[in-house]
């Protein structure tokens, strides 16, 4: 299963809300997560099952879709938050998608 | 808190058998409560998820992989290995060990390791 994220840059200035998309190419259900990375990191779990915010992630994340569209919304960006982020499927063979780079603007 | 930290060479010779270990500390990979992975990212490009094993010994390839992959335990050691055989410049990357729930989402990774293939 392909994941195709978009777009592949965002460029946004602290405060204003990102929103963030994943498609797949066939159905996944609800069996999406999302990761952030940051340069030299590993990645980290925010979200699972497309809408679960994984353990300590802060409520500015969500994360929303289900079968093959789904969106990682940020309300408001922290500095920290400029990062690259990742979708990942397990319907299937786990795949993950190519990334969208949260830069500021 | 469970850690993950991998070990192994970091220049690899093309045709050659790149192995790589994953030390675990914090947790035993003896639970069956989870996966434990090895993921590849390559220069400035996304992730690929290889395979991964199970306390029993089962054992998950990536089809695209899975003719030149083995994973396996070291349960003495608290440990897992990824070899990879026959190896070309496309197997360069930074190769990460992680741990899954049995629903394959990661929620601990190691901080990755760099491995060039090159002669």
């Amino acid at each position: 299963i392909v994941l195709t994220q978009s777009p592949a840059t965002l460029s946004l200035s602290p405060g204003e809300r990102a929103t963030l998309s994943c498609r797949a190419s066939q159905s996944v259900g609800s069996y999406l997560a999302w990761y952030q990375q940051k340069p030299g990191q590993a990645p980290r779990l925010l979200i699972y099952d497309a809408s679960n915010r994984a353990t300590g992630i802060p409520a500015r994340f969500s994360g929303s879709g289900s079968g093959t569209d789904f969106t990682l919304s940020i309300s408001s960006l922290e500095p920290e938050d400029f990062a690259v982020y990742y979708c990942q499927q397990r319907s299937d063979w786990p795949t993950f998608g190519g990334g969208t780079k949260v830069e500021i603007k | 808190q469970v850690q993950l930290q991998e070990s192994g060479p970091g220049l690899v010779k093309p045709s050659q058998t790149l192995s790589l270990t994953c030390t675990v500390s914090g947790g035993s990979i003896s639970s069956g409560a989870y996966y434990w992975s090895w993921i590849r990212q390559h220069p400035g490009e996304g992730l690929e998820w290889i395979g991964y094993i199970y306390y029993s010994g089962s054992t998950y390839y990536s089809p695209s992989l899975k003719s030149r992959l083995t994973i396996s335990f070291n349960t003495s050691k608290n440990q897992f290995s990824l070899k990879l055989s026959s190896v070309t410049a496309a197997d360069t990357a930074v190769y990460y060990c992680a741990r899954s729930s049995l629903s394959r989402v990661i929620d601990y990774w190691g901080q990755g390791t760099q491995v060039t293939v090159s002669s």
